[in-house]
């Protein structure tokens, strides 16, 4: 079956480690996104990629990488930087579709659970 | 930059009571889409309107684009304990075919049986 996988489900890390979170997808979809979400506060987009070695800086960019070597792949890297990491994170992917106005659906990961202590 | 803000944060209501939330913009929106997020899960594409006024339904759920595309709706008629979860709307920033999505704050719909 198709679909976004994200590992690991759970990721517990003490303050001051980088860390990455996994996000492979085989829908031969074009574009990923990198969302953080806190309670309260809904789906903030930290990173996206449109292609391969490509990507763009969402609202909330500051302290995250990101790298698009691969078209399945769009790895987060969580660095020392970002000042409250802890997060429930969400890779979602979707299909361009060239020449046409309308937007396609956004297709989710089921999520890592971050926690730094 | 672009914003979407969402209406209410929170809902609860008794089961076979009806909800809506709203979405509104400052500027005007090439589409809206829908998602449902659920207890625990993550968020699923329930539609996406595009036309000035239009009204789409997905049995007890019923789905508004203002006339002004700068305003969204959904409305659950008669809502059950399968309706529980987190209603987002979400809106291209820019270009759909190439813009970021950005989401409203969601609302949280609490249904009691």
């Amino acid at each position: 079956d198709g679909g976004i996988t994200q590992s690991p489900k759970y990721l517990f890390r003490k303050e001051g480690q980088n860390v990455t979170l996994s996000c492979e997808q085989n829908l031969n979809h074009d574009a990923m996104y990198w969302y953080r979400q806190d309670p309260g506060q809904g789906l903030r987009l930290i990173y996206y990629s449109q292609i391969v070695n490509d990507f763009q800086k969402g609202d909330i960019a500051e302290g995250y990488s990101v790298s698009r070597e691969k078209k399945e792949s769009f790895p987060l890297t969580v660095t020392s930087a970002q000042k409250n990491p802890t997060a429930f994170y969400l890779c979602a992917s979707r299909k361009l579709a060239n020449g046409l106005i309308l937007g396609s659906p956004l297709h989710f990961g089921n999520g890592t659970r971050l926690t730094v202590t | 930059g672009q914003q979407v803000m969402q209406i209410p944060q929170y809902q609860h209501v008794q089961e076979g009571e009806d909800f809506t939330t709203y979405c509104n913009s400052s500027t005007t929106l090439s589409n809206i889409q829908w998602y449902k997020q659920r207890p625990g899960g993550h968020p699923v594409f329930l539609i996406q309107l595009v036309k000035s006024g239009e009204v789409k339904k997905q049995k007890r759920l019923t789905f508004q684009f203002g006339e002004a595309k700068k305003n969204s709706s959904l409305h659950i008629t008669a809502t059950q304990t399968t309706d529980v979860g987190t209603y987002f709307c979400a809106a291209f920033h820019g270009s759909s075919n190439t813009g970021k999505l950005i989401f409203g704050q969601g609302t949280t719909l609490q249904v009691k049986p």
